[in-house]
């Protein structure tokens, strides 16, 4: 089955940017995407990209896909006490016209003032 | 409520017991959604519902747990005979359609003591 691998923690100072990465295994993987948890809290979405692209921008957020190393990251401009949380990455193929998605173990952001 | 809603937030149970953890998730979203999230271990794919139906059981990781939904709607994940490693976080998302993006609730935390 898929296996996604994440860093668990990454501490950065308000203002720098934040760069977290993740890999995975399955080549076949169609739906790439980056979750926030803050504490107490669900699941949020925060961007996506699909298998065809290698960059996507959205505000201070970007995603790079090296599909060749199976490698997914996401940075984060300007990065600012508020972005403190966990960030998960997910990806998955769609099966059966459902997307069954498997998750890292998520990274923790601490961003100090 | 706009969002997906989980009930209880809270549940502390005792070893053997049985409970029931319930999902109401956006109104028109026809693909439900449980996962299951342990300490350190990220999330973990339990079950999906399209409509009525479970196309997908294989994350259930024993007997002791099993889902229904009905009227298209609200679901509930029921544990029988709890165990302490089923101490977890129980995550409920919805979505749209099928291979759609997920909308997570709070989730309900499960202690067994």
């Amino acid at each position: 089955g898929e296996d996604v691998e994440q860093s668990l923690f990454l501490s950065v100072r308000e203002g720098d940017s934040s760069v977290i990465n993740c890999t995975y295994t399955d080549s076949s993987s169609t739906y790439l995407y980056w979750y926030k948890q803050e504490p107490g809290a669900g699941l949020q979405l925060l961007t996506y990209i699909f298998s065809n692209m290698d960059m996507k921008q959205d505000q201070r957020l970007t995603v790079l896909l090296n599909k060749k190393d199976k490698h997914l990251s996401l940075r984060i401009a300007d990065t600012q006490t508020g972005d403190s949380a966990i960030y998960f990455c997910a990806v998955g193929p769609i099966l059966s016209g459902y997307s069954t998605l498997t998750f890292g173990k998520g990274t923790m952001l601490l961003v100090s003032p | 409520g706009a969002g997906v809603s989980q009930s209880p937030s809270n549940k502390v149970t005792e070893k053997g017991k049985d409970v029931e953890l319930r999902c109401d998730p956006i109104s028109g979203h026809t693909a439900l959604y449980w996962y299951r999230q342990s300490l350190g271990q990220g999330l973990e794919f339990l079950i999906y519902f399209q409509g009525n139906s479970a196309p997908d059981k294989s994350g259930l990781p024993s007997d002791r747990f099993s889902a229904e939904r009905t009227g298209g709607s609200v679901s509930t994940l029921t544990i029988q005979r709890t165990q302490q490693e089923d101490s977890a976080v129980y995550l409920c998302a919805s979505s749209p359609r099928q291979a759609g993006e997920l909308f997570f609730g709070e989730g309900s935390r499960l202690t067994v003591l």
